[in-house]
This record gives C-alpha cells, sequence and structure tokens, in this order.
C-alpha cells in the first residue's frame, strides 16, 4: 500500500517559469514532510521539509505548501533554472521511534531553455 | 569530511552468489538506513539501526542481512543473489534532534544479478 504517492512522473517546464511538483498521502499521522532532489549517478540531497503544524515553509526559490485536510503538498520552484533539471522525491516520517522515511515514486523535472 | 561512503559503486553477480555492500559514514550518526530503488520506484527500506548493536527490518529485508558493530558502519549482506535483488542501493545516515529527520545519503551501489 503506497502511503507516499506522486502522480507524475515527469514533468517538463521553460526556464524562468515556476515548477509545481506534487504528493498526495493517505497517512494522517505523518509529522513531516520531506523534498529530495536526485541527479543522476548520484544519492538523493535533502532540499526542503515542512511540519505537519505549518501549512508553508519558503527557503530562497523553493517553497513546499502543505493542505493536511486534502492530504497533499506541494513543491514551487520560482523561477525555473536548467540545474534544477533532476528527479524530486517526496517523503514523510513520524517524529517517534527510527524516524524512517517513506518516499513517493518521484518526479523527474526538466527545465528547457 | 566524506560524509556517507558506499563500495562498490558497481557489482555484477551470478545468481546464487552472494555479496556485501559497505558502508560508512563519518559524521557520528547514530541512524543508519538501507534504501533500494528500483526503476520508475521510490525508495524502499530495507533495514535500519537506530545505534551500534541494534537493527530492525523495514517494508523489503527478504533476502538481505545487516550488522551494526560500530556507529559508522553498517554493512548490508545479500545471500544468494536474485534477479530480483537487482536494484540501486543507497545507504543513508542522519541524526535526529527533533524537527525533520534529514537523511544524508551515498551515491548508491548499482548491483546486477544475471
Amino acid at each position: 500500500d503506497q502511503q507516499v504517492k506522486q502522480n507524475s512522473p515527469s514533468l517538463s517546464v521553460q526556464e524562468g517559469r515556476i515548477s509545481i511538483l506534487n504528493c498526495d498521502y493517505t497517512n494522517s499521522m505523518f509529522d513531516y514532510f520531506l523534498w529530495y532532489k536526485k541527479y543522476p549517478a548520484e544519492g538523493p540531497t535533502f532540499l526542503i521539509s515542512i511540519s505537519s503544524i505549518k501549512d508553508k515553509n519558503e527557503d530562497g526559490r523553493f517553497t513546499v505548501f502543505l493542505n493536511k485536510s486534502a492530504k497533499h503538498l506541494s513543491l514551487h520552484i520560482v523561477p525555473s533554472q536548467p540545474g534544477d533539471s533532476a528527479v524530486y522525491f517526496c517523503a514523510a516520517s513520524y517524529l517517534q521511534g527510527a524516524q524512517k522515511l517513506v518516499f513517493g515514486q518521484g518526479t523527474r523535472l526538466t527545465i528547457n531553455p | 569530511n566524506a560524509g556517507v561512503t558506499q563500495t562498490p559503486k558497481f557489482r555484477i553477480l551470478k545468481i546464487g552468489q552472494s555479496m556485501t555492500l559497505q558502508c560508512t559514514q563519518d559524521m557520528n550518526h547514530n541512524y543508519m538506513y538501507w534504501y533500494r530503488q528500483d526503476p520508475g520506484m521510490g525508495l524502499k527500506l530495507i533495514y535500519y539501526s537506530v545505534g551500534a548493536g541494534i537493527t530492525d527490518k523495514g517494508e523489503v529485508p527478504n533476502g538481505y542481512n545487516v550488522s551494526r558493530s560500530t556507529t559508522e558502519d553498517f554493512p548490508l549482506r545479500l545471500e544468494l543473489a536474485a534477479p530480483s535483488q537487482t536494484s540501486v542501493y543507497f545507504c543513508a545516515s542522519s541524526l535526529p534532534r527533533g524537527g525533520a529527520n534529514v537523511l544524508t545519503f551515498g551515491a548508491g551501489s548499482r548491483l546486477t544479478v544475471l
């Protein structure tokens, strides 16, 4: 049973425009949500996170929005740059225990010049 | 500061062979994890450890074993390799301090079983 889902396998955006990546989850008990970015032949790297008690977190060009009633979060990248082309993973975790991350399937973002 | 180091980067195994994927971290993190990523899929947790001498199963542990004798090292053992274990394996570590548990990942080990 997929607890974290990213329903768009790929997304193509023009350089300078906004990129919006979406993620849905089924377990309302998750405490934190994280976004990771992955380049080919590298490990995932942490991008931004949000607590379940917040609805927005911003870090430079990256903003994550959380809609708990819809069990939905999104990552906005403004403006998009060619270096943003990568696979983006959404992940969720609990605050207690081993705090394991549960990952979505990933969305491949391509920024076109 | 090396972070999380995985070896080997690539390996081809024959069905039935065994091998160990090595993982070491130099950040003094107490939590360590092994994930696998299959094409078009997210990362699935194989095993994890919250400290030396403590390990536990994740979502997909069958066919694997782990040990954690030191804080730094968390090797993953594949016994009797099968084609279904063809995947990219990622080791990660973290030091939870309240807030989001941010994992630091290694570069991955690509394993092919033929």
